[in-house]
């Protein structure tokens, strides 16, 4: 089954401690997307990226950072910087950056800080 | 920024009734998208609308669009136990060639049986 895989369902972090959320997809998409969501709100958008070795800061970029070396990765680290990391965090894809498609969501890793 | 708005924030509805989800947004559209999200879980995605509809169906679900009031409306009919979660509206918009979605806060829909 395609679809989108993401790793661990929970983690927690300790204060100064960088971590990092795993996202695989194998759907063949090209985009993939990191949002955050906190209690009762919508998503809002950390990174972007519209194909390999490319992506893009999205609204609440600071104390994030991401890497896109291959097309089915997109892992997602919180660093120290990020005070409040608190949050579930959701991957996603599409087929593409420019297209008229829906965007497909992995189950989510909720981070907590210990 | 969050650009949508969703009203109401929570509905409780008896099984077999009709809800009714509005969303409304500021900027112009691409697209507007409906997602689902049961508790802790990923977003499902249910009905995209193009900026040039004005109304959709997929089962029992019907969206409508109205792009010169900037609103957007989530009907879902005969409603059942098992359409308990939340739902969100996404305006796509696209910038510098990529695709953007800017969420609303979601409607909690709770279906009482």
């Amino acid at each position: 089954d395609g679809g989108i895989t993401q790793s661990p369902k929970y983690l927690f972090r300790k204060e100064g401690q960088n971590v990092t959320l795993s996202c695989e997809q194998n759907l063949n998409h090209d985009a993939m997307y990191w949002y955050r969501q906190d209690p009762g709100q919508g998503l809002r958008l950390i990174y972007y990226s519209q194909i390999v070795n490319d992506f893009q800061k999205g609204d609440i970029a600071e104390g994030y950072s991401v890497s896109r070396e291959k097309k089915e990765s997109f892992p997602l680290t919180v660093t120290s910087a990020q005070k409040n990391p608190t949050a579930f965090y959701l991957c996603a894809s599409s087929i593409g950056p420019n297209s008229n498609q829906p965007q497909h969501f992995g189950d989510g890793t909720r981070l907590s800080i210990l | 920024s969050q650009q949508g708005e969703e009203d109401p924030q929570a509905l409780s509805i008896q099984e077999g009734e009709n809800a009714t989800m509005n969303c409304s947004y500021k900027t112009s559209i691409n697209n507007l998208q409906w997602y689902r999200q049961n508790s802790g879980r990923g977003l499902v995605h249910l009905i995209l609308i193009r900026s040039n509809e004005r109304e959709k169906h997929s089962g029992r679900l019907r969206v409508t669009l109205d792009t010169s009031k900037k609103s957007s409306s989530l009907l879902i009919t005969a409603s059942r136990a098992a359409d308990t979660a939340s739902y969100f509206c996404a305006t796509v918009i696209i910038i510098q060639g990529a695709q953007k979605l800017v969420f609303g806060q979601g409607t909690r829909l709770t279906i009482n049986p």
